[in-house]
């Protein structure tokens, strides 16, 4: 089954501004991902945060979580022309659960920063 | 070097033909996945593997059989492919066993088209 939901599914912004997605999922969890997929290509990985973590930086992006809410928020600051992508969270399942072992994608939001 | 590699890149075929699709990674890394991307782009675990055995199956039907010669290949053999099979499918590597939560390196992608 679909564990994660993605909020929006399209967003389009200026070069410059901030985007900002949103992902919420239904099980427990052992930690989060963001993905980054370009089109035609494959998925790269962006960040990993753990279900006893709340926030994570790298570079321009920001990673939050709320395990209470069992939400995830992927800040991209100042965003580029490049950033145009899709992106997808994806959930790994805590020990016992049905997600264990596994990563469990969310929908993705299709991100256009326009120059 | 290409961490995580598929072969074909695109693959069209007739309906009821056997196809395959294989995918090899230079990491080191001992689980692999097969995940399908549909239409629209949500991404679906197929079978995951580790150190050549099979530890997910996700309900995937029998004409879809998996095989791990070693651990650094994990191919996918297609038997009577119907048009519903046409989808983006994607291999993934992850370091160690699946459930320590690290991230995934995916191929680029095998875009299977079924006529």
């Amino acid at each position: 089954s679909q564990q994660g939901e993605e909020d929006p599914q399209a967003l389009s912004i200026q070069e410059g501004e901030n985007a900002t997605m949103n992902c919420s999922y239904k099980t427990s969890i052992n930690n989060l991902q963001w993905y980054r997929q370009n089109s035609g290509r494959g998925l790269v990985h962006l960040i990993l945060i753990r279900s006893n973590e709340r926030e994570k930086h790298s570079g321009r992006l920001r990673v939050t979580l709320d395990t209470s809410k069992k939400s995830s928020s992927l800040l991209i600051t100042a965003s580029r022309a490049a950033d145009t992508a899709s992106y997808f969270c994806a959930t790994g399942g805590e020990r016992g659960g049905t997600s264990y072992g596994k990563l469990t994608f969310g929908q993705g939001t299709i991100l256009t920063v326009h120059p | 070097d290409t961490a995580v590699s598929q072969t074909p890149k695109y693959l069209v075929t007739q309906m009821g033909n056997d196809k395959s699709i294989k995918c090899e990674q230079n990491l080191g890394h001992d689980t692999m996945y097969w995940y399908k991307q549909d239409s629209k782009k949500f991404l679906k675990i197929m079978f995951s593997y580790n150190n050549k055995e099979l530890i997910i199956n996700e309900t995937v039907p029998n004409r879809f059989s998996p095989k791990s010669p070693d651990k650094a290949h994990l191919n996918l053999h297609i038997n009577s492919l119907e048009l519903g099979d046409s989808a983006v499918y994607f291999c993934a590597s992850v370091e160690g066993t699946p459930h320590r939560g690290t991230e995934a390196f995916f191929g680029q992608g095998t875009r299977l088209t079924v006529v």
